[in-house]
């Protein structure tokens, strides 16, 4: 089972300010990388898609990248309804499996 | 619009069983796999499985055999969640989420709005 580690846990950060969201697989997923958003009492929703592709209906100001083992979600100035939980997951192998979130949370 | 809606909350004893529905609705079912994702109190995301809505194959994650089964009926374009021999650790959300295309399987880009299902005597 691929293992995602993300850091940090916890980002405190003000409005307009950019936030750097890091994913860290245990073995190399390629580019089948996807990151999600999660508010409380909400379902996810789909962001980033193998690694850098925005979903629709996503602002610009979120972006991803990298690839192989080592993945970044950037939210280039965050916007209230920014903070949130964001989860990467992998789906290179079966089964597919989520890092445990980092919650960017309002400084 | 593309939509998954969830039955709703459920309240359960140990032992006991409990059946969740995804009723998906604004594209053709069949095109596209269903997934379950479960999401216990204050933790992360847990992907279960998924189903093949076409074929009606399902394929079961570590952890997920046995007591969880998961259903079509395409009838309808509802998929279905049953866990059976209900723990007080199957205590969670349970998602269903679509897979973005058929060849592409493991993005989700649609989900349910989450089934709660507490289990508690």
């Amino acid at each position: 089972e691929i293992v995602l580690t993300q850091s940090p846990a916890t980002l405190s950060l003000s409005p307009g300010e950019r936030a750097t969201l890091s994913c860290r697989a245990s073995q190399s997923v390629g580019s089948y990388l996807a990151w999600y958003q999660q508010k409380p009492g909400q379902a996810p929703r789909l962001l980033i898609y193998d690694a850098s592709n925005r979903a629709t209906g996503i602002p610009a100001r979120f972006s991803g990248s990298g690839s192989g083992r080592d993945f970044t979600l950037m939210i280039s100035s965050l916007e209230p309804e920014d903070f949130a939980v964001y989860y990467c997951q992998q789906r290179t192998n079966w089964p597919f499996t989520f890092g445990p979130g980092t919650k960017v949370d309002i400084k | 619009q593309v939509q998954l809606v969830q039955s709703g909350s459920e309240l359960k004893k140990p032992g006991a069983s409990v059946k969740i529905s995804c009723k998906a609705s604004g594209y053709t079912f069949t095109r596209c796999a269903m997934n379950w994702v479960r999401q216990a109190p204050g933790q992360g995301l847990e992907w279960m499985g998924w189903i093949n809505t076409n074929a009606g194959n399902p394929t079961y994650a570590q952890g997920f055999t046995g007591r969880f089964v998961f259903s079509l009926d395409t009838s309808v374009s509802t998929a279905y969640l049953q866990i059976s021999s209900l723990e007080a650790e199957d205590t969670a959300v349970y998602y269903c989420a679509r897979d973005i295309a058929a060849a592409d399987p493991g993005v989700f880009d649609i989900w349910g709005q989450g089934t709660m299902v507490t289990v508690a005597s």
